[in-house]
């Protein structure tokens, strides 16, 4: 199995919906992080979360919000789905004390689309 | 602020030739810097890293060296197969302030037998 599982893999949806995309992980990793990926763009940081307490925004936060349900489920909402929220998003976690460097360990991704 | 440039793909080799694909950044501390490889359909992979100036990564055939001097962190391989065609990000890790990771925006790769 999958250390880091994103369901669901692939989502058609329309505009103005509400769309949740859910990230469980058998790591044991306390921080978890939610990136979309675009072409030409690489990865965007949106939200972060380094403990269940602990919420934070990154770079292209608009327009989503997050919920850390326990330390393994990090879940990702958009709230009223638009077209140029069309992308492939990833979540990742990792380990690591303050000043720590340990690398992030990725799911498969969710191609969400948006009609 | 932190950036990650890295060169513009596509990069197209023939089986068995070098590869380098560049990267450098911008970074206030002594950042960690990772490269990344993506296959179709799958999420990112670590492929190596280097946590301080003069450190040599190194995985399947892969090498990077931690250049502080010219803020770089170049990919290299010796002889590239046509499995090696994938997506690779360079990223950095920081620790100074709030710790989180910035990547480059991907070079593809794509190796012909």
């Amino acid at each position: 199995d999958a250390d880091v599982t994103q369901t669901p893999r692939n989502r058609i949806t329309k505009t103005g919906k509400r769309i949740m995309l859910e990230c469980s992980q058998t790591k044991g990793h306390d921080r978890m992080y939610w990136y979309r990926q675009d072409p030409g763009l690489g990865l965007r940081l949106i939200y972060y979360s380094f403990d269940v307490k602990d919420i934070n925004k990154g770079e292209i936060s608009d327009g989503y919000s997050v919920s850390r349900q326990a330390q393994a489920k990090f879940s990702l909402s958009l709230e009223s789905a638009i077209p140029n929220q069309t992308a492939l998003y990833f979540c990742a976690t990792s380990d690591g004390t303050p000043r720590s460097n340990q690398p992030q360990h990725f799911g498969d991704g969710t191609r969400l689309s948006i009609l | 602020g932190d950036s990650v440039t890295q060169m513009e793909g596509p990069v197209t080799l023939s089986e068995e030739a070098f590869l380098t694909i560049n990267c450098t950044y911008t970074a206030t501390g002594y950042p960690s810097l990772f490269w990344y490889v993506q296959y179709p359909g799958e999420g990112l992979q670590l492929l190596l890293k280097a946590t301080k100036a003069d450190d040599k990564g190194s995985n399947k055939g892969f090498e990077a060296t931690y250049r502080k001097e010219t803020t770089s962190f170049h990919l290299e391989k010796g002889s590239v197969q046509v499995s090696d065609s994938a997506v690779y990000f360079c990223a950095l890790g920081r620790t100074s302030g709030t710790y989180k990771y910035i990547f480059g925006t991907g070079t593809r790769l794509k190796v012909l037998a």
